[in-house]
């Protein structure tokens, strides 16, 4: 089945600096690469996500980049803001048993300091 | 508004009790996806449905048990034989085809006495 190993588990950084997330899967089928933000005691939410044919997307101060043959993608934050303080999880989307079931890295828990 | 609704929001359990957290959606989605939650764990898939009267197991079912006799609903039964439920529980949806986007609610914290 897929792996997803998400680094790093924390990042702190300073108000406006920029933050960068970098996962890793193992199945070369996956073919969708969603990026999830969970505020504290809340559910995730999706903040963008990526499908394999594309390298890179962008919204606003959130990209994400996709690495097909180096199987990696990461998601890059600039000019951070105290409220982009959350728990971020990528996730790797493949076929299983008949079902398309995303699987989660252990997320990475980002504090931006004002 | 269209959406997932997890309840109860907290729960209590005692030792040797089942209990049951719900889930409902209204998005019309067929899939549906119970996730665990613990510190540093990442997110665990427990079960998962994609159609009605139809369920499989995930990662980690050995405690728990769902159904699906509605497409709208999805709950989750944490049994006595799962020995260690504190958790934050997680249900999601999404349409169950390939690149659909998956919806959380917002969770339910079960906590043992």
């Amino acid at each position: 089945g897929e792996n997803v190993e998400q680094h790093p588990s924390t990042l702190s950084v300073q108000e406006g600096d920029s933050a960068v997330i970098k996962c890793t899967y193992s199945d070369s089928a996956s073919n969708y690469f969603p990026w999830y933000k969970q505020e504290l005691g809340k559910g995730p939410q999706l903040i963008i996500d990526i499908r394999s044919n594309v390298g890179e997307k962008k919204d606003q101060r959130i990209a994400v980049t996709l690495n097909k043959t180096a199987k990696h993608f990461s998601l890059h934050i600039t000019e951070t803001q105290p409220e982009d303080s959350a728990v971020y999880f990528c996730a790797a989307k493949s076929w299983t048993g008949g079902s398309y079931i995303p699987t989660f890295g252990r997320g990475t828990s980002l504090i931006v300091h004002p | 508004d269209g959406g997932i609704t997890q309840s109860p929001k907290y729960l209590f359990r005692k030792e040797g009790q089942n209990v049951t957290l719900s889930c409902e959606q209204n998005l019309n989605h067929d899939a549906m996806y119970w996730y665990r939650q613990d510190p540093g764990q990442g997110l665990r898939l427990i079960y998962y449905s994609q159609i009605v009267n139809d369920f499989q197991k995930g990662d980690i079912a050995e405690g728990y048990s769902v159904s699906r006799e509605k497409k709208e609903s999805f709950p989750l039964t944490v049994t006595s034989a799962q020995k260690n439920p504190t958790a934050f529980y997680l249900c999601a949806s999404n349409a169950g085809t390939e690149k659909n986007i998956q919806y959380f609610g917002a969770g339910t914290r079960l906590s043992v006495l």
